[in-house]
């Protein structure tokens, strides 16, 4: 069974620090890690990562992927209380995404 | 540009109603449809899946249904709701082919 697995599920950090969203993976027919942002309603996207080692970059957001080690990163720098939100990564299996429960992440002043 | 259109927005609905939540796409042909579910704490699941019109694959056995009259219209259906279809309803499209889907604004569905 295909299984995408985030951590840590929740998270509280002050405004400027530094984040790291972790997600693994174990999905079949595997083609690419997607991240995305849901703040209140539609998910929008972030990243799609294809290639393992190769960073993914935008602003202060930045995600790589580990085709060997199953997993993902979604690093964001000098956190704003604009990055509030819920983080989603999902595995491609070729037909669909496969979603993990998320991470929430509440950016305080 | 492609835009997506899920409504309605919210609904409350008592147990035993019918359901019909509707989801049409535009700026695009014969696009991969899907409705997902996410429930409160929970990741999104997916729940029908359409490739073309008349073509919906379920990945969960439940009280839904769906249906693609035309090639840019996703319909969810149930003909008697119950409490546990209450959730966030988000229909999403991608390019056959793709796995990056984009998302409607979703529906939230509260059953009384």
């Amino acid at each position: 069974e295909d299984k995408v697995v985030q951590s840590p599920l929740s998270l509280v950090v002050h405004e400027g620090d530094t984040v790291t969203l972790n997600c693994s993976y174990e999905v079949t027919n595997f083609r690419s890690l997607l991240w995305y942002k849901q703040e209140k309603k539609a998910p929008t996207f972030l990243f799609m990562l294809t290639s393992s080692g190769i960073e993914k970059k935008s602003g202060r957001l930045s995600s790589i992927l580990d085709k060997k080690e199953l997993f993902s990163i979604l690093n964001i720098t000098a956190t704003q209380t604009g990055d509030s939100a819920i983080y989603l990564c999902a595995g491609e299996s070729g037909y669909a995404l496969n979603f993990g429960k998320g991470t929430s992440l509440l950016v305080t002043p | 540009s492609q835009t997506i259109h899920q409504w309605p927005a919210t609904l409350v609905q008592p147990v035993g109603s019918p359901l019909s939540l509707e989801c049409t796409v535009e700026g695009t042909s014969n696009p991969n449809l899907y409705w997902y579910r996410q429930a409160a704490g929970r990741g999104l699941q997916l729940l029908f899946y359409s490739v073309g019109i008349g073509q919906i694959s379920s990945e969960v056995p439940q009280n839904l249904s769906a249906s693609r009259p035309q090639d840019r219209q996703f319909i969810l259906s149930s003909k008697k709701l119950l409490l546990s279809d209450s959730g966030f309803y988000l229909c999403a499209w991608s390019i056959t082919g793709t796995g990056l889907a984009f998302f409607g604004q979703g529906t939230r569905l509260t059953v009384v």
